[in-house]
């Protein structure tokens, strides 16, 4: 079957750095995405990777090691807004995204 | 309006009611999508359209059933639903469903939460 891992929640404090990993098996890879989500609001984009190595787009990158089956997605100078759950998805072999359940990621100030 | 725009916002209704979800995208794109999510799931892919054409249907139960009239509206129409689909149903949408190179990134309306009582 096909599987997305990452931890369910996590707690960082104002101005630090936090990763968030994301490990795969699917039928197939044509992209691995992350989205944020807000509670109560709807998932946005974040970030895409397709080819092996580092994304930076800010304050957030994401990685991606196709062979490892693995991703992550880092976050720097933390803000209290940057609290929302982190959602992982990767496109398959018939270009659906498969989610993973997502990463809680809590701010303390 | 701009994005992806869903109505309505919050649904209570009964187990023989039908109802039915509304999803219109202004971005152009050429496929929709509906997903459901529930507490501490991972997002459930439930229909894909492309060009107005359905090309995924993941084993939807038929108390679902949706329509894509145009290719910047979508509907989910309900009947006969049990507790268990009580959840948020969110619409997004996608220039495009296919391509590695390119993202084709999906934007996400802000979702119907339905109560089934």
């Amino acid at each position: 079957g096909q599987n997305i891992d990452q931890p369910t929640e996590m707690t960082a404090t104002e101005g630090a750095i936090v990763q968030i990993n994301c490990t795969y098996q699917t039928s197939g890879f044509n992209g691995l995405f992350w989205y944020q989500q807000h509670a109560g609001e709807a998932p946005t984009f974040l970030s895409y990777n397709v080819l092996d190595g580092l994304e930076e787009k800010g304050r957030f990158s994401s990685f991606l090691s196709r062979s490892k089956g693995y991703s992550y997605l880092l976050l720097k100078e933390l803000q209290m807004k940057d609290s929302a759950s982190y959602l992982c998805a990767v496109r398959d072999s018939n270009y659906q995204l498969i989610w993973g359940a997502g990463t809680k990621l809590i701010i303390k100030p | 309006e701009t994005g992806v725009t869903q109505t309505p916002r919050h649904l209570v209704m009964g187990m023989t009611n039908k109802k039915s979800l509304k999803c219109e995208q202004h971005l152009g794109h050429n496929a929709m999508y509906w997903y459901k999510q529930s507490a501490k799931k991972p997002l459930e892919l439930m229909f894909v359209y492309s060009l107005e054409e359905r090309v995924e249907n993941n084993s939807v139960p038929s108390r679902f059933s949706p329509e894509c009239p145009n290719s910047s509206h979508l509907f989910l129409h309900l009947h006969t639903l049990q507790p268990e689909d009580s959840a948020l149903y969110l619409c997004a949408s996608s220039q495009d469903t296919g391509g590695a190179l390119s993202s084709y990134e999906q934007y996400f309306g802000p979702g119907t939460r339905l109560t089934v009582t």
